[in-house]
């Protein structure tokens, strides 16, 4: 029963570096969701995807791209990191019956920027 | 928009006390709300969701929330703290753009439970 993979589960980058998160789920949902978290802001949204071959941005893109391999697949990239994107990133997944369905978590990344 | 507003980022009870952790919502159809929890280092975990139906959900570990549309509110209740209720909590509601769905989060409420 894996659920929502996430990996890696730490980092550590110099800042202008580039990385991929990635994230897997074995649910069949259709929906899966990129969240950054930080202390005393809960959990913000960065980018998500409805259903394969969709993305949409969420309240927080900037310095983010994401793509939507597959059905399974959904992954993060930082193209130049920045000291101000050190945080825990969540991947979530849902089967969405009309938004009644609750969102499946993975265990996060916690990525340091330096 | 629809948002969820969580009072108090930390709260602390004794063992054995009533926890009580406050959520209200604005959404101007009726929401889907859900309570998550999160262990340290660990990823968020449903503890309950209401949808339709009875406005008093049970949700795993004793934790209850009622509905209440003439107060926004679906506060987060568990009538006897145990030590291992100590996590942070997130009050979260679906939100719909263009047929699509996302999940919006609270702030989150740290639980501190005193022996």
């Amino acid at each position: 029963n894996a659920g929502v993979t996430q990996t890696p589960k730490f980092q550590v980058l110099k800042t202008g570096q580039s990385m991929t998160l990635q994230c897997a789920q074995d649910m069949n949902h259709n929906s899966m969701y990129w969240y950054r978290q930080d202390p005393g802001m809960g959990l913000r949204l960065i980018y998500y995807s409805a259903s394969e071959g969709t993305t949409d941005k969420g309240e927080v893109p900037n310095g983010y791209n994401v793509s939507r391999l597959n059905k399974r697949e959904f992954s993060l990239r930082l193209e130049s990191a920045a000291p101000s994107q050190t945080s825990v990133y969540f991947c979530a997944s849902s089967g969405l019956t009309g938004g009644r369905t609750e969102a499946f978590f993975g265990q996060g990344t916690r990525l340091t920027v330096v | 928009a629809q948002s969820v507003t969580q009072l108090g980022s930390h709260v602390s009870v004794s063992e054995g006390a009533l926890v009580l952790l406050r959520c209200n919502y604005s959404s101007s159809v009726p929401p889907y709300l859900f309570w998550y929890v999160q262990y340290p280092n660990q990823g968020l975990q449903l503890l309950l969701k209401y949808t339709t139906g009875a406005t008093l959900v049970k949700g795993i570990n004793g934790f209850e929330a009622e509905f209440k549309k003439s107060e926004t509110s679906f506060h987060l209740t568990k009538p006897s703290a145990h030590m291992s209720d100590a996590a942070e909590y997130f009050c979260a509601v679906t939100v719909t753009t263009s047929g699509t769905y996302k999940y919006i989060f609270g702030t989150g409420t740290r639980l501190k439970v005193l022996a």
